[in-house]
């Protein structure tokens, strides 16, 4: 079975900090990655997306940038924390089939302060 | 982007009550799911509805799918508080890889 891993669960950065969040899939090839950000109790906001090795598109022009250097690694990154980059981050995968479903990380808690 | 509208924002109950949440949008989705949240955690997929029309049930969770394939609902029968949790839609466009999600809907079951 599929199985998603995201890490670290919590971090506290202070502002002008680099930022890196990884996100690996076990138990499937060639999938579709995606980097979510939720604020408080609401939707996820999609940051990036992957369909395959070194393809990164992005959503939100912002802060933050992605990584696919292996077909089930994703990285999450950035060079210079702001405040308004805390947040609840979740990392997905899907297979890209007709329907497709997306299954998500545990996720991880960025304070930056 | 299509844009999708859940109803109510929060829905606090008594155990053992029903209730129905709506997801709406005036875009077609080539398939929509629906997931449960639970504070912390990852959303976690709770079904995927594929055909206009379609209505799937999952113990005393039904869900039904628009003809249009433009909007959902979700209706919980007997509620109880382990249903408590943030109900999120997402609808997949028909030309891409991405899903778009609604803002979510809180439920609280009270014993």
């Amino acid at each position: 079975s599929q199985t998603i891993h995201q890490w670290p669960a919590t971090l506290v950065q202070p502002v002008g900090s680099p930022l890196s969040l990884e996100c690996t899939v076990e138990g499937t090839s060639n999938p579709n990655l995606y980097w979510y950000r939720q604020a408080a109790g609401r939707g996820l906001q999609l940051l990036f997306y992957s369909v395959g090795i070194g393809q990164i598109s992005s959503e939100v022009p912002q802060n933050l940038s992605a990584s696919r250097p292996q077909d089930r690694q994703f990285i999450l990154s950035s060079k210079k924390l702001l405040l308004s980059d805390s947040g609840f981050y979740l990392c997905a995968w899907s297979d890209g089939g007709t329907a497709d479903t997306q299954y998500f990380g545990p996720g991880t808690r960025l304070t930056v302060l | 982007t299509q844009l999708l509208e859940q109803s109510p924002q929060f829905l606090s109950i008594q155990e053992g009550e029903n209730l129905t949440v709506y997801c709406n949008s005036s875009s077609v989705f080539s398939s929509l799911q629906w997931y449960r949240q639970e504070p912390g955690e990852g959303p976690v997929l709770l079904v995927t509805v594929v055909t206009g029309g379609e209505v799937k049930k999952l113990k005393r969770l039904t869900f039904q799918f628009g003809d249009a394939r433009k909007d959902s609902s979700l209706h919980i029968t007997a509620a109880q508080p382990g249903d408590t949790g943030l109900y999120l839609c997402a609808g997949e466009g028909r030309d891409d890889y991405k899903l778009s999600f609604g803002a979510g809907t809180t439920v609280t079951v009270r014993a």
